[in-house]
């Protein structure tokens, strides 16, 4: 167990809905990561937040959007859903701004079926 | 932009052998992670490398970096059952993890 949780496991829904993913960090971790992986595109980065404030985007769609609040949970949420975007959606969680000098840890994952 | 490329991505060995997974990257970084995810699960932190000439052990497990190359290894030793699981490396760029796309590795009897 990592320490990271994220809720739900798992989520079924129809094309064109909105869903919201849920992340808390390990307990003292300022960044929150969160990441998609799909059988065709591997494990890609999608945007980072360190204390509140985003850090960095990678390959997010337009489409999807991230908050990171005060007690430093994390939301990522996913609109106008396509087929194409079912996947397993991981955060992961750092003490630093980037991960320089530890590992980021993991989440169990939410695993997104769209219909 | 950042490649990481992993070689094999497809491993099956027997137990008692030995073997390594190959982690080429394409830009400088000094800092590499190797993670291990099982079936369905997810991304477990095996090891953090974050210099040149980095070795690091754990169990029958190995992994080392050479920046200069752009390369690191992980070397299987004796292989059991349990190692049977996918393995990323993941090169960080400045901001994020880049991962390469994987080595299942099934260890068989």
């Amino acid at each position: 167990d990592s320490g990271v949780t994220q809720t739900p496991k798992h989520l079924i829904t129809a094309t064109g809905q909105r869903v919201t993913l849920r992340c808390s960090p390990r307990s003292g971790d300022l960044s929150v990561y969160w990441y998609q992986q799909s059988l065709d595109q591997g494990l890609q980065f999608l945007i980072q937040y360190y204390n509140g404030e985003e850090r960095a985007k990678g390959n997010i769609l337009e489409r999807f959007s991230a908050q990171q609040f005060p007690d430093l949970h994390s939301e990522l949420n996913l609109s106008s859903l396509e087929l194409g975007d079912s996947a397993l959606y991981f955060c992961a969680s750092s003490v630093d701004s980037g991960g320089n000098f530890g590992a980021q840890y993991f989440g169990p994952g939410t695993r997104l079926l769209v219909l | 932009e950042l490649k990481v490329e992993q070689n094999p991505l497809f491993l099956s060995m027997q137990e008692g052998k030995n073997y390594t997974i190959y982690c080429n990257y394409s830009t400088t970084s000094d800092r590499l992670y190797w993670y291990r995810q099982d079936p369905g699960k997810s991304l477990e932190s095996l090891f953090v490398l974050l210099s040149n000439g980095a070795v690091k052990q754990e169990g029958r497990l190995m992994a080392s970096l050479d920046t200069k190359a752009r390369l690191s290894t992980l070397h299987i030793t004796a292989a059991v059952h349990d190692l049977s699981a996918t393995y990323f490396c993941a090169v960080y760029s400045g901001y994020a993890l880049n991962f390469g796309k994987g080595t299942s590795l099934l260890v068989t009897p």
